[in-house]
C-alpha cells in the first residue's frame, strides 16, 4: 500500500523559515516524480513543486519560486520542500503528492501538514 | 498560465440522481485532465485521467468526458458518499499545473 506521510508543519513568523518531510513507502520511490500541493483551509488546491526522479528537473509554482526549494534522499525515500522568506499567504495544508509515471496528474496524497505564517 | 474554470460552484441534487459537473480549460489541454474528489479532513482522491479512464478502484458510475478545452464529469446515481467537492486539474502544460476552483456537490 502507498503511504506518504508528511511532517514539519507548525507555526512560524513571517520572514522565517521552515523544512517539510515526506516519508514515503510501499512503492519504489526513485521510480516516480514527486510534488507539493498547497491547501488554504477552506479553498482550493494549489500546485507547488516538483522533482524528477534523480533531482535534475525541478519546476516551481511562480508564487513560491525564489522562496522555496524542493529536493528529494531517494535512499531515505523522502521528499523535502525548503520554505524561506514564508509570507502570510503561504498559510495552508500542504500535501506530498506521487505523480504517475510518464504524466502529471497526482495518484496518491499524504494527509498534510499545516504551515501556519503569523505573527 | 492556463486558467481552469469549474462550473457551478455549488450543485445541490438528490441520492440517485445524475450530477453533471463541468470544466473548462483557458486554452487546449488535449485530453491532459484529471478529476479529484475531496471530502472535509481528506486528502484528495484522484477519479478520472486522461479525461476519461476511471482510476483503480472508481466506481463505474463516475464517468469522464471532453478533449479540447471543455470537459465533464458525471456521476449517473448519487450515493450518499459522492458527495464532496470535485476539483478538475490540467497537466497539459506546465509550470504550473493548475486546478479549477472546485464544485460543491451537496445534498438536495
Amino acid at each position: 500500500e502507498v503511504q506518504l506521510v508528511e511532517s514539519g508543519g507548525g507555526v512560524v513568523r513571517p520572514g522565517g523559515s521552515l523544512r517539510l518531510s515526506c516519508a514515503a513507502s510501499g512503492f519504489t520511490f526513485d521510480d516516480y516524480v514527486m510534488s507539493w500541493v498547497r491547501q488554504v483551509p477552506g479553498k482550493g488546491l494549489e500546485w507547488v513543486s516538483g522533482i524528477n526522479w534523480n533531482g535534475g528537473s525541478r519546476g516551481y509554482a511562480d508564487s513560491v519560486k525564489g522562496r522555496f526549494t524542493i529536493s528529494r534522499d531517494n535512499a531515505k525515500k523522502s521528499l523535502y520542500l525548503q520554505m524561506n522568506s514564508l509570507r502570510a499567504e503561504d498559510t495552508a495544508l500542504y500535501y506530498c503528492a506521487r505523480v504517475w509515471t510518464g504524466t502529471y496528474y497526482f495518484d496518491s496524497w499524504g494527509q498534510g501538514t499545516l504551515v501556519t505564517v503569523s505573527s | 498560465e492556463i486558467v481552469m474554470a469549474q462550473s457551478p460552484a455549488t450543485l445541490s441534487v438528490s441520492p440517485g440522481e445524475r450530477a453533471t459537473l463541468s470544466c473548462r480549460a483557458s486554452q487546449s489541454i488535449s485530453s491532459n485532465l484529471a478529476w479529484y474528489q475531496q471530502k472535509p479532513g481528506q486528502a484528495p482522491r484522484l477519479l478520472i485521467y486522461d479525461a476519461s479512464t476511471r482510476a483503480t478502484g472508481i466506481p463505474a458510475r463516475f464517468s469522464g468526458s471532453g478533449s479540447g478545452t471543455e470537459f465533464t464529469l458525471t456521476i449517473s446515481s448519487l450515493q450518499s458518499e459522492d458527495f464532496a467537492v470535485y476539483y478538475c486539474q490540467q497537466y497539459n502544460k506546465w509550470p504550473p499545473y493548475t486546478f479549477g476552483q472546485g464544485t460543491k456537490l451537496e445534498i438536495k
